[in-house]
């Protein structure tokens, strides 16, 4: 099964900061990865898919690159409202693996 | 609006056995493909199962083969997870989650979750 590891754990920022999270996997996949956002208590909310595709009615600051085993989430300008858990998902494989989260906390 | 509702969890003893529905509404249910994903409080997402619009072709998690079946039933918009020999590990936060198209593979609805604690 294809790994996913993102960086880092946990990210401290502030409102207006450009962030951006690293997801890698252990072996190519292409482009078959997706970001989510979740809050505490709240299902996974989808992002991006196909690395860089934007999820209709997600704002525009947030965006995706990569392809192959490197993979990045940036929020340009940080609003209050994104202060939350993101996940990377790769679906090359049937096992549909997430990567183990990065929590974005307020500094 | 596209909702999916999940019901049926709760508490179980270790071995036992238990049955999540998910209740969809808004789409087109029986042209769309399912599946289960959980999460331990606190902790990670971990992808369960999958099954197609017609409900032919399922697929599961090695951690949950054997174990649990996914079923659904497109008269009714209701997708289903039959889970038997429960452990304690297997406790969580269980949601439904829609695949966005055709063989598309990541989630673009998702339930509200319903927590299963296995324990005796």
């Amino acid at each position: 099964d294809v790994q996913l590891t993102q960086s880092p754990s946990t990210l401290s920022a502030s409102v207006g900061d450009r962030v951006t999270i690293t997801c890698r996997a252990s072996e190519s996949i292409s482009t078959w990865l997706a970001w989510y956002q979740q809050k505490p208590g709240k299902a996974p909310n989808l992002l991006i898919y196909k690395a860089s595709s934007l999820q209709s009615g997600v704002p525009s600051r947030f965006s995706g690159s990569g392809s192959g085993t490197e993979f990045t989430l940036t929020i340009s300008s940080l609003q209050p409202d994104d202060f939350a858990t993101y996940y990377c998902q790769q679906y090359s494989d049937f096992s549909r693996t997430f990567g183990q989260g990065t929590k974005l906390e307020i500094k | 609006e596209v909702q999916l509702v999940e019901s049926g969890g709760g508490l179980v003893h270790p071995g036992g056995s238990l049955r999540l529905s998910c209740a969809a509404f808004g789409f087109k249910f029986r042209s769309y493909e399912m599946n289960w994903v959980r999460q331990v409080p606190g902790k990670g997402l971990e992808w369960l199962s999958y099954i197609s619009g017609s409900g032919g072709t399922t697929d599961y998690a090695d951690s949950v083969k054997g174990r649990f079946t996914i079923s659904r039933d497109n008269a009714k918009n209701s997708l289903y997870l039959q889970m038997s020999s429960l452990r304690a590990e297997d406790t969580a936060i269980y949601y439904c989650a829609r695949d966005d198209g055709a063989a598309s593979y990541y989630f673009d609805y998702w339930g509200q979750g319903t927590p299963v604690t296995v324990s005796s």
